[in-house]
């Protein structure tokens, strides 16, 4: 499969603790974008990198995530200290760049925060 | 008032309808425009995308963007259970997209 790949497809936790969530993209894809996803809305933005560099954070993005692309390859996304509000689908999406239209998603990790 | 409107249905058709699909948007400054589709539990896979204005055609999917009413359409013809899903809108901003709400179709047997 040559798709991107997001790990894990669950996962539940309880409030306080620290996820950490991996996105790999489609090879040689420049650009990779996390989105967030709750029940019966469309993904929101989150951020997005070009190479290793995160060029863009939405304001939805508080102190208590982060993201990394270290190698300009697979991403992650942590959050520390979960609450319930961060339940949520995490969507991972890559881009060859040129025409960052053409976003190929993950099928998402499902977060519980109980 | 958000970006980009969707009404999210449920929409429920017989199969062979043909069925439409629409978004209102209010950022005149963006003219890029995608439909994407959403099983269950998967993520969002490109349909179709558009630029400005006009009508853009992929076989049985038609997608329509009116630049005087900020309203896009899609537009699904012959439709089959197959094509049952989450349609979303979404409107490219810069280096992110902006999505509607998603409407949940189902087409019956």
């Amino acid at each position: 499969d040559t798709g991107v790949s997001q790990d894990p497809r669950h996962k539940i936790t309880k409030r306080g603790q620290n996820v950490t969530f991996r996105c790999d993209p489609i090879s040689e894809h420049n650009r990779l974008y996390w989105y967030r996803q709750t029940l019966g809305q469309g993904p929101e933005f989150l951020t997005y990198f070009q190479n290793e560099a995160q060029l863009e954070k939405s304001r939805l993005l508080s102190d208590r995530f982060s993201a990394e692309r270290p190698k300009g390859s697979f991403s992650t996304l942590e959050i520390q200290r979960t609450e319930q509000g961060d339940s949520a689908m995490y969507l991972c999406a890559s881009s060859p760049g040129q025409d960052n239209e053409k976003l190929f998603f993950g099928s998402g990790t499902q977060l519980s925060v109980l | 008032q958000k970006e980009v409107e969707q009404d999210p249905g449920p929409l429920s058709v017989p199969e062979g309808a043909i069925v439409s699909l629409n978004c209102t948007y209010s950022n005149s400054a963006f003219q890029y425009f995608m439909w994407y589709r959403q099983y269950s539990r998967k993520g969002p896979e490109l349909l179709m995308y558009t630029y400005s204005s006009g009508n853009k055609e992929d076989g049985r999917f038609t997608a329509q963007v009116d630049k005087s009413s900020k309203y896009i359409s899609l537009f699904i013809r012959d439709s089959q259970p197959s094509d049952s899903a989450t349609y979303l809108c979404a409107q490219r901003e810069a280096q992110k997209l902006v999505f509607g709400q998603g409407t949940r179709l189902t087409i019956n047997p």
